[in-house]
């Protein structure tokens, strides 16, 4: 299993430009989920999804989009880069059903906008 | 989802048991408390939960009160390799399983 994977690595774009980040699982997982990581800080949660088809926002969900066409992929959307949305941003999933269940997150992508 | 608190840093040298303490008031009877670790660059990784006394596991013990309002991960003889930032949450049983994050405790191991 290569578990939850991120492209691309590093990113650098313009303000005003849109970009999407990837994000792809081999898990079966039915649960995922994007989060941001400023420096210093914890993780805020971006948008998260409970399966295809069904995504909702968490946290700081404004200047992103995502959707869900396949439990394997959930891809974020940009659509127009600020440089306040300069960050690390991370990919996670995890199964969905009652008891605990642990998060798997991938290697992150770093967005720098100038 | 409730608020957790723990502190911002912890020193240590290499070979000493850590425990790192969170507080969590205001935890839900369905709560589990989890322990995660991230090290720079790197997305947070799974360290250990529990929903109360005590759990160990091949890294780390969980201490648990009776009253649930606050918890203590025990890192029994701390490596280099240890410094990190860790992570207290709660949550994680109910339909929206995302987490929330705090700044976590950054660790940092001396030799």
């Amino acid at each position: 299993n290569a578990g939850v994977t991120q492209t691309p690595k590093f990113q650098v774009l313009k303000t005003g430009q849109s970009m999407t980040l990837q994000c792809a699982q081999d898990m079966n997982h039915e649960y995922m989920s994007w989060y941001r990581q400023d420096p210093g800080m914890g993780l805020r949660l971006i948008h998260y999804s409970v399966g295809a088809g069904i995504t909702d926002q968490g946290e700081v969900p404004n200047g992103y989009n995502v959707s869900r066409s396949t439990t394997e992929d959930f891809p974020l959307r940009l659509l127009s880069a600020a440089p306040s949305q300069t960050s690390v941003y991370f990919c996670a999933s995890t199964q969905t059903g009652t008891g605990f269940h642990e998060q798997y997150f991938g290697p992150g992508t770093r967005l720098t906008v100038t | 989802l409730a608020k957790t608190t723990q502190p911002i840093s912890m020193d240590s040298y290499e070979g000493q048991e850590v425990n790192i303490t969170c507080s969590h008031n205001n935890i839900a009877t369905n709560d589990y408390i989890t322990w995660y670790q991230q090290f720079p660059s790197q997305g947070p990784r799974f360290i250990i939960q529990g929903y109360k006394t005590k759990v160990t596991n091949e890294v780390a013990s969980l201490f648990i009160p009776a009253d649930r309002k606050s918890s203590t991960l025990s890192l029994p003889r701390v490596s280099l390799s240890d410094t990190a930032v860790y992570y207290c949450l709660v949550g994680g049983n109910t339909g929206r399983r995302a987490l929330t994050f705090g700044s976590g405790t950054r660790l940092q191991v001396q030799p």
